[in-house]
């Protein structure tokens, strides 16, 4: 079902930078259409760390970046703390469903 | 602040519907779209719909023959059926608000609840 894919795992120490790519395609992410992020802990409430590419609703901090180019876009946590273990996953729109908001495949942080 | 909640069965046999409720507070449905999505296990979420406050539905294609979203304004909660269910709607089900139609993000969730199908 998930049209963006993303790598299954990424891994860092303490203090490290990471990046998450979001691969989509013509009919999402190159036809245009934001990206968003969101963080996911298990048992919780997935949480919405980026939306519109790279804005941060309050109280996120700015150690969550998003960029995108073409047809894909990234994730970067900077400064990984122990608290970023986490799933995140990329959304945006897909006009080749008939109007439809699609994930990503998901991304395992591991903090080392 | 806004926080959603998801209540239901968490056991539904093959072929019966799955009606899930989700209860807003903190704030008023008359404002925002609505949004149900499922996750199984191992695999990425998969938005089922969206619902306005007027009543006015959209749904994802590949569910769309067997789902149906209600809002009840006054309660201040939304529902989801789910007809004819099979294994494969095993999942955790989320609601959240989408602020508006363009933009198309989802904050906050509820902390979904898992529906098994089996019998």
């Amino acid at each position: 079902q998930s049209v963006l894919t993303q790598p299954p795992s990424v891994s860092g120490a303490p203090g490290q930078r990471v990046t998450i790519s979001c691969t989509g395609s013509s009919s999402n992410i190159g036809a245009g259409y934001d990206v968003h992020w969101y963080q996911h802990l298990p048992g919780a409430a997935p949480k919405l760390l980026i939306y519109n590419h790279n804005d941060r609703p309050s109280g996120v901090p700015d150690r969550f970046s998003g960029s995108k180019s073409g047809t894909s876009a990234s994730l970067a946590i900077s400064g990984l703390q122990a608290e970023d273990e986490a799933d995140y996953y990329c959304q945006s729109y897909d006009i080749s469903l008939s109007g439809n908001y699609v994930f990503g495949t998901g991304t395992k942080v591991t903090v080392l | 602040q806004v926080q959603l909640q998801e209540s239901g069965p968490g056991l539904v046999k093959p072929s019966e519907t799955l009606s899930l409720t989700c209860t807003v507070s903190g704030g008023s449905l008359s404002t925002h779209y609505w949004s149900w999505i499922r996750q199984t296990p191992g695999k990425g979420p998969e938005w089922i719909g969206n619902i306005f406050h007027s009543g006015s539905t959209t749904y994802n294609p590949s569910l769309q023959s067997r789902v149906t979203m209600s809002v009840d304004v006054s309660k201040n909660h939304f529902s989801l059926r789910l007809r004819s269910v099979t294994a494969a709607d095993t999942a955790v089900y989320f609601c959240a608000r989408m602020p508006a139609r363009w933009e198309y993000w989802f904050d906050p969730w509820g902390q979904g609840t898992l529906v098994t199908v089996s019998s």
